[in-house]
């Protein structure tokens, strides 16, 4: 019973570099979306995605890009990390309707020196 | 926009009292809240949550009741066990599918 996986749990990057975070489900749920998580800020929407083809913006998605191919995957791309990245990200699933849950993976805690 | 705030920020009680952390929300179009648990440097474990048709929700000692006219939802621990001790996070889902956190009580049951 996965869930949401994502990977990798921990990843250190130089200013200007850029990597993938990687983001999959395995309950066929039409929703997903990234958060970062800053101490005193609580969760923030990064971006978001409806379904397949579908993504949008969230609160914070300067430096930031997504892409949703298929239904399970939806991987967060960082362009040029800065420090201002460092942050720790958690990817949510959940389906569209009125009695939907959202489930989160376990997050990926990264940091740009 | 949806603004949840969680107050207290930090709650500090003996191993057995019972704990009472409130959640407040400003948009009453929501279609549930949740309740999640995060310890440190881990993820978020869903606790309970509540549909918005729903006044209330219970799992063992945990219950947490929903009031959407006045955008208020409370969660109650009874009992409080050290191994209670973590933030515990309240969040709201309105009609756009964009989960709204507060930015979480964190609790301490001292033994």
């Amino acid at each position: 019973n996965a869930g949401v996986t994502q990977t990798p749990k921990f990843q250190v990057l130089k200013t200007g570099q850029s990597m993938t975070l990687q983001c999959a489900q395995d309950m066929n749920h039409e929703y997903m979306s990234w958060y970062r998580q800053d101490p005193g800020m609580g969760l923030r929407l990064i971006h978001y995605s409806v379904g397949a083809g579908i993504t949008d913006q969230g609160e914070v998605p300067n430096g930031y890009n997504v892409s949703r191919s298929t239904t399970e995957d939806f991987p967060l791309r960082l362009l040029s990390a800065a420090p201002s990245q460092t942050s720790v990200y958690f990817c949510a699933s959940s389906s569209l309707g009125t009695t939907t849950e959202a489930f989160f993976g376990q997050g990926t805690r990264l940091t740009v020196v | 926009k949806q603004e949840v705030t969680q107050i207290p920020a930090a709650l500090s009680v003996p191993e057995g009292e019972n704990l009472v952390l409130n959640c407040s929300f400003t948009d009453s179009a929501i279609y549930n809240l949740q309740w999640f648990r995060q310890d440190p440097g881990k993820g978020l474990t869903s606790l309970l949550l509540i549909q918005s048709s729903q006044r209330e929700q219970t799992s063992g000692r945990l219950n947490a009741s929903l009031d959407k006219s006045s955008g208020r939802s409370t969660l109650y621990i009874a009992a409080s066990q050290p191994g209670d001790s973590a933030t515990y996070l309240c969040a709201a889902l309105p009609h756009d599918y964009k989960l709204s956190f507060g930015a979480g009580t964190t609790v301490t049951v001292r033994a």
